[in-house]
């Protein structure tokens, strides 16, 4: 069975600093792989997607992550976060051809103005 | 538009007794997902929908647990002899196909709050 491990349960950074945030799955195959974003009070909403092509996608509100298959990683970047990106940041994994996401534990990213 | 709804938001209920979680996915959309969260962790996928079918209900922790789609549109998970472990918040997704490509974006409702004293 596939898993997903994300470093960083907490982080707290400063409003313009850059943001990346770790995650690493084990599965030897070919995966989908997703960043979820959940702001205080809010559902879980989809950031981004990777499912092939250019490993390096970019989604809403100027996140990116780059797909690394020799390293099974899908690291979430942002150049300069701003205090509306304090929220809960989940990476999730499937298979290709199945549809169960099998998620990270979330890291809780703090931003202060 | 609507997006995912679920009811109710909270339910608090005592040891031993049977609850029934209800989520309205989005119109048209023919996949239906329940995940549990429980403090501090990921969500957990339990079951998924596809119509009225469950194609995977691998993720159900035991026989208490069930849920049901008869029309294909409106989802039930019931709870029999609820446990205190059972307390989570148990989330319901969407998506418009489903199928084995596992690309479609699953939406997800704001979950139920599950309480079990």
């Amino acid at each position: 069975a596939q898993s997903v491990s994300q470093h960083n349960h907490h982080v707290i950074l400063s409003e313009a600093a850059s943001l990346e945030l770790g995650c690493n799955y084990s599965y030897g195959g070919t995966v989908n792989l997703f960043w979820y974003v959940q702001y205080p009070g809010q559902h879980l909403q989809l950031l981004l997607k990777y499912f092939s092509g250019d490993p390096l996608v970019k989604g809403i509100k100027g996140f990116e992550a780059e797909f690394i298959k020799s390293k099974f990683s899908f690291n979430l970047r942002k150049p300069s976060v701003q205090w509306s990106d304090t929220a809960e940041y989940f990476c999730a994994v499937t298979p290709s051809g199945y549809s169960t996401l099998t998620f990270g534990k979330g890291t809780m990213l703090l931003v202060s103005p | 538009g609507a997006g995912v709804s679920q009811t109710p938001s909270n339910k608090v209920t005592e040891k031993g007794k049977y609850v029934e979680l209800r989520c309205d996915p989005i119109s048209g959309h023919t996949a239906l997902y329940w995940y549990r969260q429980s403090l501090g962790q990921g969500p957990e996928f339990l079951i998924y929908f596809q119509g009225t079918g469950a194609a995977d209900d691998s993720g159900l922790p035991n026989d208490r647990f069930f849920a049901v789609r008869p029309e294909g549109s409106v989802s039930t998970l019931k709870i029999q002899r609820t446990e205190r472990g059972d307390s989570a918040v148990y989330l319901c997704a969407s998506s418009l196909g489903g199928g084995t490509a596992g690309t479609d974006t699953q939406y997800f409702g704001p979950g139920t709050r599950l309480t079990v004293l």
